[in-house]
């Protein structure tokens, strides 16, 4: 059974309008992220969270939210939907935030596709 | 900035073929990188394949190895003979360690496909 679960898997939008992307993992971690994948770029991080506190966030636009109502989840909100924001959006999570060594564990992913 | 380049893909070996699948990385503001590959099957998300923190040593996992290698900053993935449970995406990545962020950063993504 997957132990970080995303929804939904697609999800096709207009330009302009508002989605909201759902991650929650039951493996106990306390560190989750965000990362888009557009085509043939690399897989980018976007955003940490560590107990529920944002730790980096890597993305330009303030048009990327994420929101965090427990510890196992973290949603990501985007407003103002444009062409350019499809991608495949993976969360993540690991034990802690501390250290570069700490294994990353990925959820699915949604494929987004704004028209 | 800190990158990674990787084989671009796909790739396409029939099975019990070798494989070697390219990456080498910038680490301009790591002092310490550490090295992944991550490995994404189809219709599941990422997961660690295998990693090295320490320049100059080997990590393997599966039949796949990969060598730390500072002095032309590479982390190629081998394998000597593929099978087709092998066909994926395969990300090589860099991680900073010590870091109080744990941000990794990833490659393109090599998709393989392995032929019967």
């Amino acid at each position: 059974d997957p132990k970080i679960i995303q929804k939904p898997k697609y999800l096709v939008a207009v330009t302009g309008s508002e989605k909201i992307l759902i991650c929650e993992q039951y493996l106990g971690h306390n560190a989750m992220y965000w990362y888009r994948q557009s085509a043939k770029k690399p897989l980018e991080f976007m955003f940490s969270y560590s107990y529920q506190k944002l730790m980096d966030n890597q993305t330009a636009s303030s048009r990327f939210q994420p929101q965090s109502s427990k510890k196992n989840h973290l949603d990501l909100q985007i407003t103002a939907l444009k062409p350019d924001d499809s991608a495949t959006y993976f969360c993540a999570s690991s034990q802690d935030s501390l250290g570069g060594e700490n294994t990353l564990y990925f959820g699915a992913g949604t494929r987004l596709s704004v028209l | 900035g800190d990158s990674v380049t990787q084989t671009e893909g796909p790739v396409t070996v029939s099975e019990s073929e070798s494989l070697i699948i390219n990456c080498t990385y910038s680490a301009t503001s790591i002092a310490y990188p550490n090295l992944f590959w991550y490995v994404r099957y189809p219709g599941e998300g990422l997961q660690l394949l295998l990693k090295v923190i320490t320049a100059g040593q080997k990590g393997s996992s599966r039949g796949f190895e990969a060598t730390y290698n500072k002095e032309t900053t590479s982390f190629h993935l081998q394998k000597a003979s593929v099978q087709e449970s092998d066909s994926a995406v395969y990300y090589c990545a860099l991680g900073d360690l010590p870091s109080n962020t744990n941000k990794v950063v990833f490659g393109t993504g090599t998709r393989l496909q392995v032929l019967p």
